[in-house]
């Protein structure tokens, strides 16, 4: 079974702060994805990392993958109360687009 | 992009009773995908749904307890049978037309 930890599970932080969640896994992925979820709504994909050492840049959100596609994480500068959410990483193995889903990170920005 | 429906939205339901979710997909896609994400958790996947075949489970479903229905490329139906408080969940379909994976809102499902 494949597994992919997050960390940490909860964050409390204040508008403005800097963040960074990682994931975790002893398994290489094809691809890894991040999501974030609101309440009451699907995930929402955010970015899909593909290669190795891949840095990927959305706004305030930077995303890196690990060189061995093992590992991922998700850095968030200046964090702002609009990017509170659960967020997810999701490892996909290349068969037939089935995702291994992350423990879930839960984030919270005041004001 | 895909846009995804789910009927119901939310539901309670009483024990041993059964409950069918609805998912619609605005575009034909080959395969669909059903998730569940209980209470404070991340997703589950339950199984893929093929138009045409059998639905593929997850180590840990089967098809007794969740029967799935495919009749064609935009629709297909999760039951939760035999529901129990252990059911409790959200309940999210998904589809994955190029690369990408949508979901929908989910069902969030209340067994009593």
């Amino acid at each position: 079974t494949q597994l992919l930890e997050q960390s940490p599970q909860f964050l409390s932080i204040q508008e403005g702060e800097n963040l960074t969640v990682y994931c975790n896994s002893s398994s290489v992925f094809s691809s890894l994805q991040w999501y974030r979820q609101e309440p009451g709504e699907g995930p929402v994909l955010l970015v899909t990392v593909v290669t190795g050492g891949e840095v990927k840049k959305l706004k305030r959100l930077t995303f890196q993958f690990g060189d061995a596609r093992k590992d991922s994480s998700l850095h968030i500068t200046a964090a702002q109360p609009g990017d509170t959410g659960l967020y997810l990483c999701a490892g996909e193995t290349g068969t037939a687009s089935k995702l291994t889903f992350g423990t879930g990170t839960r984030l919270q920005v005041t004001l | 992009s895909a846009v995804i429906s789910q009927k119901p939205s939310r539901d309670i339901c009483q024990r041993g009773t059964s409950l069918t979710i609805q998912c619609q997909v605005d575009s034909q896609v080959t395969m669909m995908f059903w998730y569940r994400q209980q209470p404070g958790q991340s997703l589950t996947l339950i199984a893929t749904a093929n138009q045409g075949s059998e639905a593929t489970y997850e180590s840990g479903f089967v098809i007794d307890k969740f029967p799935i229905s495919r009749p064609n490329l935009t629709f297909s139906t999760l039951t939760v049978s035999n529901m129990s408080p252990e059911d409790s969940s959200i309940y999210l379909c998904s589809v994955a037309p190029v690369n990408t994976q949508y979901f929908g809102p989910g069902t969030r499902l209340t067994v009593l």
